[in-house]
Parts: C-alpha cells; sequence; structure tokens
C-alpha cells in the first residue's frame, strides 16, 4: 500500500518564526488532506489539496503530484499553532483505498 | 451545521468485556470512516462505511467490527477487550463527491 512519510518529527518555535512541514507519499494520490491535532485530540481538516496550492490566512500548502510531495507552510506562527499535524492521502482508481495518514509532525510554538 | 458527534467521550472497561461507540456524522454526509489511534501506532484505519455497505477494511482482527444504519450513524463494537485496545477512536463523516474528512472529537477508551 501507499507510504507516507513527514519531516520533520518535531518542530520547536518561538512565536512569530516561520516552518515548512514536508509530507512524502509513495505512490500517486488522489486525495490530500492536512490535518491539525489540538492537544485535546481534535483533528481538524486544514487543507484538502491533492495537487496545486492554496492559502488560508497564515497557513498555505502545496502539492507537487508528480514529484509525490506536498509542503505546508505556517508564518508568524502563534501558540495556539502548538499541535501535531498530520498528513494524510488516498490512492487508488476513483479514490478506491484506504485513507493513509503520516505519523505526524509535533509542533510546540513557545511565546 | 452541527459536526460529527462522537458519544461516549470517554470509556474505562476491562479487558474480555466488548464496547459499542457511536458516531453520528455531517447532517447528509453519508460516508463514515474509523480510526484508531495510539501513540505507538499512530492514525490507523478501522474502516470504511458508505450507505450502509462496508467499503473498506483496515487490518485489525475480526473483534473490530461496524455498521452503519440507513440514517448514516454508525457504530463500531470491540468484542473480548485486550490491553492493548486502548486508545482514541476517531470517527470521519465526508459528502458523496467530495473526499474532504471531518472529524469528530473522538472516544477515549481505557481498557484495565
Amino acid at each position: 500500500g501507499i507510504q507516507v512519510e513527514q519531516s520533520p518529527p518535531d518542530l520547536i518555535l518561538q512565536e512569530g518564526a516561520n516552518s515548512t512541514l514536508r509530507c512524502n507519499f509513495s505512490d500517486s494520490v488522489n486525495n490530500l488532506q492536512w490535518f491539525h491535532q489540538n492537544p485535546w485530540g481534535q483533528l481538524i481538516n486544514l487543507f484538502y489539496i491533492p495537487s496545486g496550492t492554496k492559502q488560508n490566512g497564515r497557513l498555505s500548502a502545496t502539492t507537487v503530484a508528480t514529484e509525490r510531495y506536498s509542503l505546508l507552510y505556517i508564518s508568524s506562527s502563534q501558540t495556539t499553532d502548538s499541535g501535531v499535524y498530520f498528513c494524510a492521502v488516498r490512492g487508488g482508481q476513483g479514490g478506491s483505498e484506504k485513507l493513509v495518514f503520516g505519523k505526524g509532525t509535533k509542533l510546540t510554538v513557545n511565546p | 451545521k452541527a459536526g460529527v458527534t462522537q458519544t461516549p467521550r470517554y470509556l474505562i472497561k476491562t479487558r474480555g468485556q466488548q464496547v459499542t461507540l457511536s458516531c453520528s456524522p455531517i447532517s447528509g454526509h453519508r460516508s463514515v470512516s474509523w480510526y484508531q489511534q495510539t501513540p505507538g501506532q499512530g492514525l490507523q484505519f478501522l474502516f470504511e462505511y458508505f450507505s450502509e455497505t462496508q467499503r473498506n477494511k483496515g487490518n485489525f482482527p475480526g473483534r473490530f467490527s461496524g455498521r452503519q444504519f440507513s440514517n448514516s450513524r454508525s457504530e463500531m463494537n470491540v468484542s473480548t477487550l485486550e490491553l492493548g485496545d486502548s486508545a482514541l477512536y476517531l470517527c470521519a463523516s465526508s459528502s458523496q463527491g467530495i473526499d474532504i474528512q471531518y472529524f469528530g472529537a473522538g472516544t477515549r477508551l481505557s481498557v484495565l
């Protein structure tokens, strides 16, 4: 099945810093999503981005499907950005495969 | 629109017991997926239902089962609980044609 690797596994920032999180996947996908899991366990969908670039406030994401990677950019980080960021992908014909999650990047933003 | 609702939020069981978790999807969503999250294994896919039919199944033993009702609500059942079943169980729903997963707050199961 499809493999998903996220890097770095851990990231510690000072408030106001920028960061880039990476997601590599092993096969072609028709679905790629970025999620943020807060300290209480709630997973929030950030982007649905099987290809191209999207922006939402201080967050943006780019997926280069032909090279099998996606990047999540966080600018001017805030303490509320802390948590774990997951990339999840689905491949197969018409999205027939299961959604596979990476192991996540744990982000800590210090005041 | 109400989000995905999972009940109960917390559950404590002992080994050998069985448990049933419930998930109510966002109104109009017909697809429901279940995931298990543990510190060691991360987020692992359990199963996916669409219009009362199981569409996909992960690599879990037969003790884990699920179903979906005609109103799209879903339940998952774990029989003969083991210590290793302690985890956060997450449910997600999505609408037909737009495969964006919306997650509930989860059920945290502790097996003693």
